[in-house]
């Protein structure tokens, strides 16, 4: 059972194009991060939200944590083909548990 | 970046025999994990450890043990390979759950 399910799985789209990435789950989450991965690589840590509604900004990329701590969205402004990647959320589910539950993974692929 | 290092970083074995996987790092941090990535799957944890000694099972720990006996190193083992176990592995640490840093993976193969 998938605690945490990010949709789409796949997507694929052109250079300029906006895009919006979720990951929902039933459970409520202490915090909630996301991570990006190319081939060959291990995940690198985006951003952690940890208040309900908190919106956080990292150039063209905007993450937001839902009201009620149980969904999260990120979202590509203008996106460029250097987006091209795995992008992975995670939560805690017990705040002090010091450990994470993955969602499945959206493969990103921005085309020039 | 933290210094995370993971050996060996390819492995080939038949089914039956013990794979040992390590994790070495060099940033001191308390807490160290253990996850397979499989397509579909994301990321899931088998092990983790809180300090020198102290570790926990995650999600998918059946067929795994690990050992941590001393603050830079984490070792995952296999006892008895199956082909099941053919996955990525990743190991991460931390000074806590809020920022994890992620090795380069070793792509495991269990024939």
């Amino acid at each position: 059972t998938q605690l945490l399910k990010q949709s789409p799985q796949f997507l694929s789209i052109q250079e300029g194009e906006n895009l919006t990435v979720y990951c929902n789950s039933s459970s409520v989450f202490s915090s909630l991060q996301w991570y990006r991965q190319e081939p060959g690589e291990g995940p690198v840590l985006l951003v952690t939200v940890v208040t309900g509604g908190e919106v956080k900004k990292l150039k063209r990329l905007t993450f937001q944590f839902g009201d009620a701590r149980k969904d999260s969205s990120l979202h590509i402004t203008a996106a460029q083909p250097g987006d091209t990647g795995l992008y992975l959320c995670a939560g805690e589910l017990i705040q002090g548990a010091q450990k994470l539950v993955f969602g499945q993974g959206t493969r990103l692929t921005i085309n020039p | 970046d933290a210094g995370i290092t993971q050996s060996p970083r390819h492995k080939v074995t038949e089914t039956g025999t013990p794979v040992t996987l390590r994790c070495h790092q060099t940033e001191n941090h308390r807490y160290m994990y253990w996850y397979r990535q499989d397509p579909g799957h994301g990321l899931r944890l088998i092990h983790y450890s809180y300090g020198v000694k102290d570790t926990d099972k995650g999600e998918v720990s059946d067929g795994y043990s690990v050992s941590r006996s001393k603050t830079e190193d984490f070792l995952l083992t296999l006892e008895s390979a199956t082909s099941s176990q053919t996955s990525v592995y990743f190991c991460a640490t931390g000074r806590g759950v809020d920022e994890q840093f992620f090795g380069p993976g070793t792509r495991l193969t269990v024939l």
